[in-house]
């Protein structure tokens, strides 16, 4: 079946300008985290929902960072004031089970 | 969490197995051990996972220790597309599902 699928790919923002990155996880999966990779460093997470609740939002940096998923299913991952230091691949993960996480390909943020 | 330490690359012959090393030596009793691999560009990929007793699947063998503190995970006959960095990540599972941390990992190169 599908996999988990996040839009766009490649998101090339201008310092300041707001960005919202889309996942879709694979249909039935309660469980759907994000993360952050930056170049050469392996994906650090940002949020964690189960269902519609956010239950663990610790590794978000700012409050310019911000996720929902409102209907417990696709999720959006929001950057405000995007800086140069948000630069990084964004991945999008998924798990029915306790154990195992279904990656998507991520977006690969750019901000000059 | 118990922190792991894995070799920063590794090289293997195509055909030939691949044991990668990781040592966990803090880890505690309710930490299961997990291994994802990355290959480049792409999401991570879950591969195994394991708690006390050594494991297999389809993808690989998770071989721990008696004492927990030392885990290899084991490609039986490495292929090129095995090429990617893996990453050992111990982790207690809590509030219905675990949040992986994942480290810089091992770069696996896997030549011809």
């Amino acid at each position: 079946g599908a996999g988990v699928s996040q839009s766009p790919r490649y998101k090339v923002a201008k310092r300041g300008q707001d960005v919202a990155l889309r996942c879709d996880p694979i249909s039935g999966h309660v469980s759907l985290f994000w993360y952050q990779q930056a170049l050469g460093q392996g994906p650090e997470f940002l949020t964690y929902f189960q269902n519609e609740a956010q239950l663990d939002k610790s590794g978000l940096p700012s409050d310019r960072f911000f996720a929902e998923r409102p209907e417990g299913s696709v999720s959006t991952l929001k950057i405000q004031r995007t800086q140069q230091e948000d630069s990084a691949v964004y991945l999008c993960a998924s798990s029915l089970d306790l154990h195992t996480q279904y990656f998507g390909p991520g977006t690969r943020l750019t901000v000059l | 969490d118990a922190k792991t330490t894995q070799p920063t690359s590794m090289d293997c012959a195509e055909g030939r197995a691949a044991n990668l090393p990781c040592n966990h030596s803090t880890i505690s009793g309710n930490e299961y051990v997990y291994w994802y691999r990355q290959i480049h560009s792409q999401g991570p990929q879950y591969i195994i996972h394991g708690l006390k007793n050594n494991e297999t699947n389809e993808m690989a063998s998770l071989i721990i220790t008696e004492d927990r503190k030392s885990s290899t995970l084991i490609l039986p006959h490495a292929t090129l597309r095995d090429t990617a960095v893996y990453y050992c990540i111990v982790r207690v599972v809590a509030g219905g599902s675990y949040i992986p941390t994942f480290g810089r990992g091992t770069s696996l190169i896997v030549h011809p």
